[in-house]
């Protein structure tokens, strides 16, 4: 099955600073991953995904870009603000598959 | 788009007392559910997925249980809650067929003593 790992688990920043945050996936046919935040107490939410076709997608401050070729994807937030402060989720599909596999989670502190 | 409904949003059980979780979905059908459990600090545990009407597929053995008795409509339960059974449970709901993304519902926090 799909394994994924995500660093770092915890990442402090500035405002003002960028954030990365690295997911590697096992299943080379592996071809959808979404990203996840999520604020304390709540529900995880859909930030950006990309599909294995495209290898960057970018949405306001927020970018992922995928290389399938190392077999790894990742979120840029830049112009980190204290709201950006969340745990953040990858997650990646192999093919065929509805059942997402998880990252353990990046807990992103963004210090005013 | 998909709007996802969970009750109660808190709940404080005994230890050995029974469970009932309720999830329904609304704007969309013949979708797949899942449940996942969230301890404190952590990741997502999946615990069951269907992906329709009295399919349930379980990913780990625990005196829990899922049931599906409508399209819409997913239950999580347990006729003897352990301390272990506290945690965060999530209700994900995603389109059907591959790569589809899923959508969380609100939670609920269970807290067992």
């Amino acid at each position: 099955g799909e394994n994924v790992e995500q660093h770092p688990s915890t990442l402090s920043v500035q405002e003002g600073d960028s954030a990365v945050i690295k997911c590697t996936y096992s299943d080379s046919a592996s071809n959808y991953f979404p990203w996840y935040k999520q604020e304390l107490g709540k529900r995880p939410q859909l930030i950006i995904d990309i599909r294995s076709n495209v290898g960057e997608k970018k949405d306001q401050r927020i970018a992922v870009t995928l290389n399938k070729t190392a077999k790894h994807f990742s979120l840029h937030i830049t112009e980190t603000q204290p709201e950006d402060s969340a745990v953040y989720f990858c997650a990646a599909y192999a093919g065929g598959s509805y059942i997402p596999t998880f990252g353990r989670g990046t807990s992103l502190i963004v210090h005013p | 788009s998909q709007t996802i409904h969970q009750w109660p949003a808190t709940l404080v059980q005994p230890v050995g007392s029974p469970l009932s979780l309720e999830c329904t979905v609304e704007g969309t059908s013949n979708p797949n559910l899942y449940w996942y459990r969230q301890a404190a600090g952590r990741g997502l545990q999946l615990l069951f997925y269907s992906v329709g009407i009295g399919q349930i597929s379980s990913e780990v053995p625990q005196n829990l249980s899922a049931s599906r008795p409508q399209d819409r409509q997913f239950i999580l339960s347990s006729k003897k809650l352990l301390l272990s059974d506290s945690g965060f449970y999530l209700c994900a709901c995603q389109a059907t067929g591959p790569q589809e993304t899923q959508y969380f519902g609100p939670g609920t926090r269970l807290l067992v003593l």
